[in-house]
């Protein structure tokens, strides 16, 4: 049973360009959250997501970014015009269910921004 | 916000020693508390999931603990061994959502 697989592990990126991160959750898990870890800081909460639904995103930046998870396919966090702030690493989660349950972590997307 | 503090940020552990660290959380509205190691370069782990005030768990040589009136979850190793070096992160969940706050972690460096 693979893990949460995500997609690309590095990506690199000039600013103005859009940022695709792929993540594939675990087989049989229908919850996904994406956390970014920006440096020197911990992971901070960004989107959870349930398939073709967005739950909460309340810790998303308003402007640039968008989730999605479709009936079909990987969860997709997209970043338009990325500035060199958006470097940072993103993890996605994936649960079977609710958030008592044990979420479990991707290797994570290094996004370099130059 | 919610602020989820761990302590020390970093320590250094003899081999076969013990050692401990602690997560510290808001106790109001509490809903779960998840235990992570993460090694350099791979993903986070999930070690514990605490529910209940009081709640004691074990994996092995490490063990967790959970207050949750007034706020607080220990982490114990017993025994460290070199492959217990990592950062072991805390996250909290506040009744009514589901997202993982996370502290910034302990790192604990095993001296062989």
């Amino acid at each position: 049973n693979a893990g949460v697989m995500q997609n690309p592990r590095h990506l690199v990126r000039r600013r103005g360009q859009e940022a695709r991160l792929r993540c594939s959750p675990m087989k049989g898990h229908s919850h996904v959250y994406w956390y970014r870890q920006l440096p020197e800081e911990g992971l901070k909460f960004m989107v959870y997501l349930q398939k073709e639904n967005i739950i909460d995103e309340s810790g998303m930046p308003k402007e640039r970014f968008s989730a999605e998870f479709p009936k079909e396919g990987p969860s997709i966090l997209r970043i338009q015009q990325v500035v060199r702030g958006d470097s940072a690493a993103y993890f996605c989660a994936s649960s079977p269910g609710q958030s008592q349950e044990t979420q479990y972590f991707g290797p994570g997307t290094r996004l370099l921004v130059l | 916000i919610l602020n989820v503090e761990q302590s020390p940020q970093s320590l250094h552990v003899q081999e076969g020693d013990s050692t401990n660290f602690t997560c510290s959380f808001p106790s109001s509205n509490f809903y779960a508390l998840h235990w992570y190691r993460w090694e350099t370069a791979k993903s986070p782990e999930a070690l514990f999931v605490m529910t209940l005030n009081g709640d004691e768990k074990k994996k092995g040589r490490i063990s967790a603990t959970l207050n949750t009136k007034e706020g607080y979850s220990y982490l114990y190793i017993k025994g460290s061994q070199p492959e217990d070096s990592a950062t072991y992160l805390c996250a909290f969940i506040h009744y009514g959502n589901n997202r993982l706050a996370f502290g910034k972690g302990n790192q604990v460096v095993v001296i062989p």
